[in-house]
């Protein structure tokens, strides 16, 4: 089945403790992205990547970090997490671009205390 | 820069009465637009899109959505609403001046009461 798996779906963690959300795709698609949800202000882009080795910042990248060494993972990296990046994270994968539709993941509930 | 604004938070409407999610957007150059759909607890999924081509685009579930120039908007309607309607529905909108970003209004709460 074609899909974009992330993990974990839910998270709770603490000021400073380092994680990371992982994110992969079985479609062979170029492009992956990260979003944040938050109420009020919809789904605002954190990092895309048009290819391996290949990521650029969206509107929020601040404190946040990714890497694209494979074609099908995009790990998303919180490396000293606060409060304020509580929030629900969707990574999204799609055939080339922002052009294309995109195919998002479930979805990860983080809560950072 | 792209931009996309979805003025109304939440629009109700009585089953089987006809629905408008309104969407204005902001590009540089030539508008690809988007709607997605996110119901309670899921992901978001993809509605329908314009790209070039007639103004009215036809998605799934029976919406469709009409891409006006002249007033850089792309309104998301459907004849006849269903309870099963009910959800968030985002607007989205990239161009094809290189920026490979995607950007989404805040979205619009659609409740559909019996």
């Amino acid at each position: 089945e074609a899909q974009v798996t992330q993990n974990p779906r839910y998270l709770i963690t603490v000021t400073g403790k380092k994680l990371t959300v992982t994110c992969s795709q079985n479609m062979n698609h170029e492009y992956m992205s990260w979003y944040r949800q938050d109420p009020g202000l919809g789904l605002r882009q954190i990092y895309y990547s048009m290819n391996v080795e290949v990521t650029d910042k969206g509107d929020v990248p601040e404190g946040y970090k990714v890497s694209r060494k494979e074609k099908r993972n995009f790990p998303l990296i919180l490396e000293s997490p606060s409060p304020n990046q509580t929030s629900l994270y969707f990574c999204a994968s799609s055939p080339l671009g922002p052009e294309d539709t995109q195919y998002f993941g479930p979805g990860t509930r983080l809560t950072v205390l | 820069a792209q931009s996309v604004a979805q003025p109304e938070d939440q629009v109700n409407v009585a089953e089987g009465n006809p629905l408008t999610v309104k969407c204005t957007y902001s590009v540089s150059g030539n508008p690809y637009l988007f709607w997605y759909v996110q119901y309670p607890n899921r992901g978001l999924q993809f509605l329908l899109k314009y790209i070039t081509g007639d103004n009215l685009v036809k998605g799934s579930y029976g919406f469709e959505a009409e891409f006006n120039k002249s007033q850089t908007s792309f309104h998301l309607k459907k004849p006849s609403a269903l309870v099963s309607d009910s959800a968030l529905y985002f607007c989205a909108v990239s161009d094809n001046t290189g920026f490979q970003k995607l950007v989404f209004g805040t979205g619009t709460r659609l409740l559909v009461s019996p």
